[in-house]
């Protein structure tokens, strides 16, 4: 069955640390891996979209790897900021159809 | 460039009372997507358009849910009649094409009573 599950569910940090934000998927075939941000009340807003062939790939303070072998992919924030706090949703395209495969996400507070 | 327009913001009826959504997406998108999502989940697809025609609705509950595109612009999306599982943020997107970025709305938030 395709899956992305992520972890952890919710994290709180302070302002000015890092964190990691994990996905993981069962996800075949493989198009392509997304994460987005959503604040609360909005809709998700596209942080980057990383192909097969992409390890890293960097947005300013977030940079998203993707290991294809495990299926694994991370989000790294560096030097937190008030406005990081969100929800992180990681996404996964079918390469057959296009179908995007959502997760349920990760609630980021950043507490000052 | 304007962004994917959706209206209303809020809604609340009660229960078996029907309701639409209106959304016009970015000028020029070819794909326009509805979205459910209940809180504390990720959005689940309702139904998928290209154009004014439909790729993906697989996952709309037809015996309640209904969607249109005319003229392949702006989308409306109806639920007659609501139930109280319906209280969810309705979420319209669009795209250039079917793997393009997503670029999202800010949701109707629906609460049925």
């Amino acid at each position: 069955k395709n899956q992305v599950e992520q972890s952890p569910q919710s994290l709180i940090i302070l302002e000015g640390k890092n964190c990691t934000l994990q996905c993981n998927y069962t996800v075949s075939p493989f198009s392509n891996l997304r994460w987005y941000k959503q604040d609360t009340g909005r809709g998700p807003v596209s942080l980057t979209i990383m192909t097969f062939s992409e390890n890293t790939k960097s947005n300013r303070r977030y940079t998203a790897t993707l290991d294809a072998d495990t299926k694994q992919s991370s989000l790294h924030i560096t030097a937190s900021q008030l406005s990081d706090s969100a929800s992180y949703i990681c996404v996964v395209s079918l390469d057959s159809n296009y179908q995007l495969i959502w997760g349920a996400g990760t609630k980021l507070i950043i507490k000052p | 460039e304007a962004g994917v327009a959706q209206s209303p913001r809020y809604k609340i009826i009660e229960k078996r009372q029907s309701v639409a959504f209106w959304c016009n997406p970015i000028s020029g998108h070819a794909t326009l997507y509805w979205y459910q999502q209940i809180l504390g989940q990720g959005p689940k697809l309702l139904i998928q358009f290209q154009n004014n025609g439909v790729v993906d609705d697989s996952q709309l509950p037809k015996d309640r849910f209904s969607a249109e595109r005319l003229k392949g612009v702006d989308s409306t999306l109806k639920i007659q009649p609501a139930k109280l599982e319906d209280s969810a943020v309705y979420l319209c997107a669009s795209s250039e094409g079917t793997e393009e970025t997503q670029y999202f709305g800010p949701g109707t938030r629906l609460l049925v009573l």
